[in-house]
């Protein structure tokens, strides 16, 4: 059974900094990209940023772009997003989410399994 | 980036009702288009993919057509278990981007 499983959450200062992870089970980590996904209080779903099977290739959304850096490691079988200058608007639940392919800016990309969200508050 | 506009906002139904929910795109993206459904405190689980493609374990009360930059979900009969937030998602180009969602809602 597919199980992805986020930490690191919590409630930090503006400016601050935070680093997400999420644990993959059940499935050859090394075989797909993955992507955070996050989502503020009472939103919509925002694509933050996603990172292919061998770390070569990586984006990120301009609204978090020179802020966050996403990583991986296959050996640990983990994803993890480091969260640097947070702001406000950088509060929301962060999902991490499997991409059925390798690549995670192939056309045709689609998000097959979610994790059930760690929650990042930004506040004073 | 690709805008990606939803509607209604939210619907209200009675089980056993069809329902369509509409996404349009902001320039075509062929068939590069998903769909996802949200229940209150869960995560979003695929339910479409590439416009019309069933994800495996979905009702097939659920599909999905369209082409270019019109795309529409629809529930033939729905059941009570489907009441959720419905989120379109064009996989054209990088960025990723969501409609704003369509709730649906029991009448």
């Amino acid at each position: 059974e597919v199980q992805l499983v986020e930490s690191g959450g919590g409630l930090v200062q503006p400016g601050r900094s935070l680093r997400l992870s999420c644990a993959a089970s059940g499935f050859t980590f090394d075989d797909y990209a993955m992507q955070w996904v996050r989502q503020a209080p009472g939103k919509g779903l925002e694509w933050v940023s996603g990172i292919s099977w061998n770390s070569g290739s990586i984006g990120y959304a301009d609204s978090v772009k020179g802020r966050f850096t996403i990583s991986r490691d296959n050996a640990k079988n983990s994803l993890y997003l480091q969260m640097d200058s947070l702001k406000a608007e950088d509060t929301a639940l962060y999902y991490c989410a499997r991409d059925f392919g390798d690549y995670y800016d192939t056309r045709g990309e689609y998000f097959d399994y979610w994790g059930q969200g760690t929650l990042v508050t930004v506040s004073s | 980036d690709i805008q990606m506009t939803q509607s209604p906002s939210s619907l209200s139904a009675s089980v056993g009702d069809r329902v369509t929910i509409t996404c349009r795109a902001s320039q075509s993206i062929s068939t590069y288009l998903n769909w996802y459904q949200q229940k209150p405190g869960k995560a979003p689980k695929l339910l479409i993919y590439a416009a019309s493609s069933l994800q495996s374990g979905v009702p097939s009360r659920f599909s999905g057509s369209g082409s270019g930059t019109d795309f529409t979900l629809t529930i033939s009969s729905l059941q009570p278990e489907d009441f959720a937030t419905f989120y379109c998602q064009q996989s054209y180009t990088s960025p990723w981007t969501f409609g704003q969602g369509t709730k649906v809602e029991i009448k």
